[in-house]
């Protein structure tokens, strides 16, 4: 009973290198997201997916993209790292469906990726 | 300015504190309200959540909304040692349920 999957756990890039944040979770989720987490910031969205084959884009897009591989897997991708992406990265899922409807939303994230961008 | 306001401490109380965390926001439309837990490098778990206005209460843990005062509380009695950590308030609106986070508490129990 894993939860959510994020890998890797670390990774310190150069300005300019690309690299990709992959998340799993195992428990049948519909909708999964990447989030951001900075000092004095919380936790900002960068990115969603309200149900396989579907992104939108959150609070903080801009030199990220995404890809909803199936129903498990979301990843988070970084083309031209540049140091203010230096950040904690948490991906989280949640059963309903993050574009609307009833009931609390209520997400279960993974342990986190620390990127470190020199 | 930010949806949601949280004061981030730390808040240092002696065990056994009665503890009170809160968070205001200015979006009315906010109709869902929730206090994750985050321990230092791990990620953030549900604590609880409330609609609308009330309160609710699990165990030594009690939320609390005012949306009139765009106003919600979490308070810990009895605090323990293990109850130190960051308290994130999230929030979503009605039609569109991605979460809008606080910034987070830091709050230190001390033995």
């Amino acid at each position: 009973n894993a939860g959510v999957t994020q890998t890797p756990k670390f990774q310190v890039l150069k300005t300019g290198q690309s690299m990709t944040l992959q998340c799993a979770q195992d428990m049948n989720h519909n909708s999964m997201y990447w989030y951001r987490q900075d000092p004095g910031m919380g936790l900002r969205l960068i990115y969603y997916s309200a149900s396989e084959g579907t992104t939108d884009k959150g609070e903080v897009p801009n030199g990220y993209n995404v890809s909803r591989l199936n129903k498990r897997e979301f990843s988070l991708r970084l083309e031209s790292a540049a140091p203010s992406q230096t950040s904690v990265y948490f991906c989280a899922s949640s059963e309903n469906s993050a574009g609307g409807g009833t009931g609390a939303n209520v997400l279960t994230f993974g342990a986190g990726s620390r990127l470190t961008v020199l | 300015q930010k949806e949601v306001e949280q004061d981030p401490g730390p808040l240092s109380v002696p065990e056994g504190a009665i503890v009170s965390l809160n968070c205001t926001y200015s979006n009315s439309a906010f109709q869902y309200f929730m206090w994750y837990r985050q321990y230092s490098r791990k990620g953030p778990e549900l604590l609880m959540y409330t609609y609308s206005s009330g309160n609710k209460e699990d165990g030594r843990f009690t939320a609390q909304v005012d949306k009139s005062s765009k106003y919600i509380s979490l308070f810990i009695r009895d605090s323990q040692p293990s109850d130190s950590a960051t308290y994130l308030c999230a929030m979503s609106r009605t039609g569109r349920r991605a979460l809008t986070f606080g910034s987070g508490t830091r709050l230190q129990v001390q033995p």
